[in-house]
């Protein structure tokens, strides 16, 4: 059973314009959530997070919402640049008091900018 | 540069060889993470070391997968009588253990190919 789910496989976006990513997740005891952005043959690179004690959190052009009684995340990038074309994964951790460290990625979601 | 380095980057091995991976995460970092990427999926969390104790162990890791950290800094991934479905990216990340969430940073990976 997949807790985090990210439902587009793939995004198209031309240059300039907002692309929105989308994640939902299943498993309430999630407190913190992130967006990497992965390049082929790299590792994740760490783009922005936010608790869930909050529900926008801002860093230059990447907006991460959070809506928990939604149970769902987004990501937006505005304006979006050829140089963001990459797989996004969203992924959530239970951090609170005892909880566990690790980290639950979804599939990811393949952004395409288009010049 | 002070990331996470992983080494090899490549390995290829025959079916039932033991092969190992190592990790040094970035330098004031006290928790270290491993994770495994098939084609399509996001990265799945596979063990958790807090300095030198390994806190966390997924279902993912078989009998034939060990990990170490001796000391706290480096770690090695050691996977014994490898088999096909063991062909993947493995993903060693860390970060700073703190009062709130932090976010991991990973390494480029080390991609397996059991032939």
């Amino acid at each position: 059973d997949q807790q985090v789910k990210q439902n587009s496989p793939s995004l198209s976006v031309q240059e300039g314009r907002i692309s929105i990513l989308n994640c939902d997740y299943t498993n309430s005891m999630f407190d913190y959530f992130l967006w990497y952005k992965k390049y082929p043959a790299e590792g994740p690179t760490f783009l922005i997070s936010i608790s869930s004690i909050k529900d926008k959190n801002e860093d230059g052009r990447f907006t991460v919402f959070l809506n928990k009684s939604a149970k769902h995340l987004s990501l937006h990038i505005v304006p979006s640049q050829p140089g963001d074309s990459a797989v996004y994964f969203c992924a959530a951790s239970a951090n609170s008091g005892a909880g566990s460290y690790q980290l639950t990625f979804g599939k990811g979601t393949k952004l395409s900018v288009i010049p | 540069d002070t990331g996470v380095s992983q080494d090899p980057r490549h390995k290829i091995t025959k079916r039932g060889q033991n092969v190992t991976f190592r990790c040094d995460p970035i330098s004031e970092h006290n928790r270290l993470y491993w994770y495994r990427q098939t084609l399509g999926q996001g990265p799945e969390f596979l063990t958790y070391f807090q300095n030198e104790a390994q806190l966390e162990k997924s279902r993912l890791l078989s009998d034939r997968f060990s990990a170490e950290r001796p000391k706290g800094s480096f770690s090695t991934l050691e996977i014994q009588r490898t088999e096909q479905g063991d062909s993947a990216m493995y993903l060693c990340a860390s970060s700073l253990a703190g009062t709130g969430n932090t976010e991991a940073f990973f390494g480029q990976g080390t991609r397996l190919t059991v032939v």
